[in-house]
Order: structure tokens, then C-alpha cells, then sequence
């Protein structure tokens, strides 16, 4: 298993482009999660799934926007990028009713600047 | 609100020594988890040691151990042996249960091993 995979691993974008922030995870999680990693600030949610179509707002969903189509893969938009998105930003999954596990794995991170 | 609090932005230890990461959380919940992840300078996060608020036993993982304080809010990370490889950012998390994909983290310790 590949685990949980992110592309890119670097972006740098200007103010007010668009992208998206791509998340895949080979372990048939329902859950999926972004979190935005700040200095001195630790992880923040941003956005999770714990399903295909469903999705909720975490600590920190203004400026991003996700959905869920597949159980695979949990693209993270930035509509209008903004220098206060510069961060680094982690995809994690968690728990499969099959195998009962909870943990949450995560990616190896984007790390993404906005100049 | 639920928090969760490390007070100590950077330690160091000597090699083969034991050294204790400090965390302290604030919730109302009886319910719940905490973790310790590490994250090296790879980025990478990686779940180190977990304990079910419900365990009086504290859970221990090779070198690592928690003390777990329920009553005081109060779960602390030793690491006995330090070894050079776990020279990292430390970081303390906290969910209550049900939330499997919902992590609180706090800002994290930066543990330096010295040779």
C-alpha cells in the first residue's frame, strides 16, 4: 500500500491564483482530513469527510474548499490564494469498519507559498 | 473550547539519557484519546504512542511511556535511551471519541538529542 499520498509536494502560487491540492489513500478509509501546519501554531483543521458526498468545516475552513466523490481522494481548492495560506498542509485518513482501526495516518505534506 | 498545551518550544537531551515532554489539555469530555505524534525534518507525521482517557494503565511503546494524569489533565511523553534518530518536533493531540478524524494539536516540542 502506498498509503496516503499528496501532490505536489512544493507550490508556490501568487495572490489571487487558483489550485487545487491533490490527497489519495490506497487503505479504504472512510475518514479524510486537511490540516494546515503553521509555525509556532501546531496543526489546524481545515476540512473532513467521513464519507463519498459528505464533508464538514474544521477549525479553519474559511478561503478553501473540499469535496468527495470517490472514497480515494479528497482534493483541498483554493479558490483565490491569499499570503495567509502560505503553510504547509497535511491529508490524513482514519478508521475502516473492516479492519477497526482508528488511527489517523497521514501524508507527507504541500508545502505552499503565496507571494 | 478543548485545548491542548505544551509549554516547553524546545528541549535537549544526551544520548542515552531519559528526557520528559510536558502536555496539558483542557476538556470537558470523559471520553477521549491522546497522542503523541513525531514529525522529523522529513515532515512526516508519525504516530509515536496513544492512550485511551479511560486506561488507568499508562501505555507504553519500547523507549516511550506516558504518564497519564486524568484528574490533572496532565499527559507527559519520557523517552528513556535517547537515541540521535529521535531528534524531532513533538507534538501532543487530543480527540474525544467518535471523532476519529478530528485531532486538537498543540504547538508542538522541538527535542534536540545530543551525541
Amino acid at each position: 500500500n502506498a498509503g496516503v499520498t499528496q501532490t505536489p509536494k512544493f507550490q508556490v502560487l501568487k495572490t489571487g491564483q487558483s489550485m487545487t491540492l491533490q490527497c489519495a489513500q490506497d487503505m479504504n478509509h472512510e475518514y479524510m482530513s486537511w490540516y494546515r501546519q503553521d509555525p509556532g501554531m501546531g496543526l489546524r483543521l481545515i476540512h473532513y469527510s467521513v464519507g463519498a458526498g459528505i464533508t464538514d468545516q474544521g477549525e479553519v475552513p474559511n478561503g478553501y474548499n473540499v469535496s468527495r466523490s470517490t472514497t480515494e481522494d479528497f482534493p483541498l481548492r483554493l479558490l483565490s490564494a491569499a499570503p495567509s495560506q502560505t503553510s504547509v498542509y497535511f491529508c490524513a485518513s482514519s478508521y475502516s469498519a473492516r479492519t477497526g482501526v482508528y488511527e489517523q495516518y497521514f501524508g507527507p505534506g504541500t508545502r505552499l507559498t503565496v507571494t | 473550547a478543548q485545548t491542548v498545551t505544551q509549554s516547553q518550544p524546545e528541549m535537549s537531551v544526551q544520548e542515552a539519557e531519559t528526557v520528559t515532554l510536558s502536555c496539558t489539555y483542557d476538556t470537558s469530555e470523559s471520553d477521549y484519546y491522546l497522542f503523541w505524534y513525531k514529525q522529523p525534518p522529513s515532515r512526516q507525521m508519525i504516530l509515536v504512542i496513544r492512550q485511551e482517557a479511560y486506561k488507568q494503565q499508562n501505555a507504553t511503546e519500547n523507549r516511550f511511556s506516558v504518564n497519564f494524569q486524568k484528574a490533572a489533565k496532565s499527559f507527559s511523553l519520557k523517552i528513556s535511551d535517547s537515541q540521535l534518530g529521535d531528534a524531532a518536533m513533538y507534538f501532543c493531540a487530543y480527540r474525544i471519541r467518535g471523532a476519529t478524524n478530528k485531532l486538537i494539536f498543540g504547538t508542538g516540542t522541538l527535542l534536540a538529542v545530543q551525541p
